[in-house]
């Protein structure tokens, strides 16, 4: 069984660049297979960032940006913020009608 | 504005078989396809189901294959998800989310309905 990577935590200073990936426990991680990324507060629904590798969606700002690193998909904070303090999920389209969550990464900002 | 709203949470015992709900408001219902996205108390998010615009095509996650049942009542803008055999490591948040029809992707969600599996 695919298992979709992520580090399970980060921490980024007030004003600094993090970047957090997404990868497969086997094989890389393209285009193809339409990464999107999510933030989650604590005792919140999810926020759609990031959709089709580097779409930002409505309304999210552009600090963040999302790109293919190596094999991995990458979600990018430029400039975080302390409201950016959450938990990032990334999910991949493995094959038509089966989507995979990775494991989460609590980025603090500190 | 789209509106997802979960209901059908609670306590349920092992074994049990309730059935979520999902209204949805502020678009085309039955021109997107929807999900069941779940998380366990202090876990991450998991992909629970998916159920194309019109219902023609079902997929389920590994975890809840042969339980779980995802329908949904375009005339009623209402998503379902019929849970049997329910065991303890079901018990989680359950959110619906809209698919975005074009790039495979959650783009709302609704706010979640707890179900505690517990005797």
């Amino acid at each position: 069984q695919t298992v979709v990577t992520q580090e399970p935590s980060f921490s980024v200073s007030p004003g600094g660049t993090v970047t957090l990936t997404c990868g497969l426990s086997s094989g890389s991680v393209s285009t193809s297979y339409y990464p999107s990324w999510y933030q989650q507060t604590p005792g919140q629904a999810p926020r759609t960032l990031i959709y089709s590798t580097n779409t930002r969606s409505s309304g999210v700002p552009d600090r963040f940006s999302g790109s293919i690193l190596g094999n991995k998909a990458a979600l990018t904070i430029t400039g975080a913020q302390a409201d950016d303090e959450s938990d990032y999920y990334c999910v991949l389209n493995m094959e038509i009608g089966i989507w995979v969550f990775g494991g989460g990464t609590k980025l603090t900002v500190l | 504005q789209v509106q997802l709203v979960e209901s059908g949470g609670g306590v349920v015992q092992p074994g049990g078989s309730p059935r979520l709900s999902c209204a949805a408001s502020g678009f085309t219902f039955s021109s997107y396809g929807m999900h069941w996205v779940r998380q366990a108390p202090g876990k991450g998010l998991e992909w629970v189901a998916f159920i194309r615009y019109d219902g023609s095509e079902k997929h389920y996650a590994d975890s809840v294959k042969g339980r779980f049942t995802i329908s949904r009542d375009n005339s009623k803008n209402t998503l379902y998800v019929q849970m049997n055999s329910l065991r303890r490591d079901d018990t989680a948040v359950y959110y619906c989310a809209k698919d975005n029809g074009g790039y495979g992707y959650f783009d709302y969600w609704g706010q979640g309905t707890l179900v505690t599996v517990s005797s």
